[in-house]
């Protein structure tokens, strides 16, 4: 089993519509939780990073993370075509540590 | 700021030829990873170094492949022989140690062995 758990999707959405995004982890040791998005043909880049469990909200983008439940969240709402993407979340143990990585999920806005 | 900075963008090559592939990271940043990315695998760490240093090589695939760091502004990933199934896309990322949240990526080396 894989220590980050993450649904491939793809995820289709219309447009304006709010994207729900998961992971599910097994390491009860990470401290750290991101979000990253990659198009397609290009390197991730972060969106979101959360230090151990709560809510934080970034314009459009909110995560979430429960360490109880080892589950973490990202909410696009009003999504558009521009967010169509591949989604990963990512966890580490301290800060500047190696990410352990999701498998992505892939995420169409239809206009 | 240029970004992380890898070369080649593509390679193209053939069974048991050396490949080797180049990363610049961000100045300032003292943490260098080298990732593998396939659709089957998805990510993958391969190697990180701190401060120049090799300190987890764990997800190194096998002794074809190897990484050096020789100052803070280099490193290189070389697989020899290359074989098909190491056909993937590479990224270097560089982070600060102490701020989780900067690790920024290149824009990787799409590597095709025939």
């Amino acid at each position: 089993q894989k220590e980050v758990e993450q649904d491939p999707g793809p995820l289709s959405v219309p447009e304006g519509a709010i994207v729900s995004l998961n992971c599910t982890y097994s390491n009860s040791a990470f401290q750290y939780f991101m979000w990253y998005r990659q198009y397609s043909r290009k390197g991730p880049e972060l969106l979101m990073y959360t230090y151990s469990s709560g809510n934080k909200e970034d314009g459009r983008f909110t995560a979430q993370v429960d360490k109880s439940s080892k589950y973490i969240s990202l909410f696009i709402r009003d999504s558009q075509p521009s967010d169509s993407a591949t989604y990963l979340c990512a966890m580490c143990k301290a800060a500047g540590n190696k990410l352990t990585f999701g498998g992505g999920t892939r995420v169409l806005v239809k206009p | 700021d240029a970004g992380v900075i890898q070369s080649p963008r593509h390679e193209v090559t053939e069974m048991g030829q050396e490949v080797t592939l180049r990363c610049k990271p961000i100045s300032g940043h003292n943490s260098l990873f080298w990732y593998r990315q396939t659709m089957m695998r998805g990510l993958e760490l391969l190697i990180y170094f701190n401060n120049n240093v090799p300190i987890d090589d764990s997800g190194m695939p096998e002794d074809r492949f190897s990484a050096k760091m020789p100052n803070a502004s280099f490193s290189t990933l070389k697989i020899q022989p290359s074989e098909p199934r190491d056909s993937a896309v590479y990224f270097c990322a560089s982070i600060h140690r102490d701020s989780a949240d900067t690790q920024y990526f290149g824009p990787g080396t799409r590597l095709t062995v025939l």
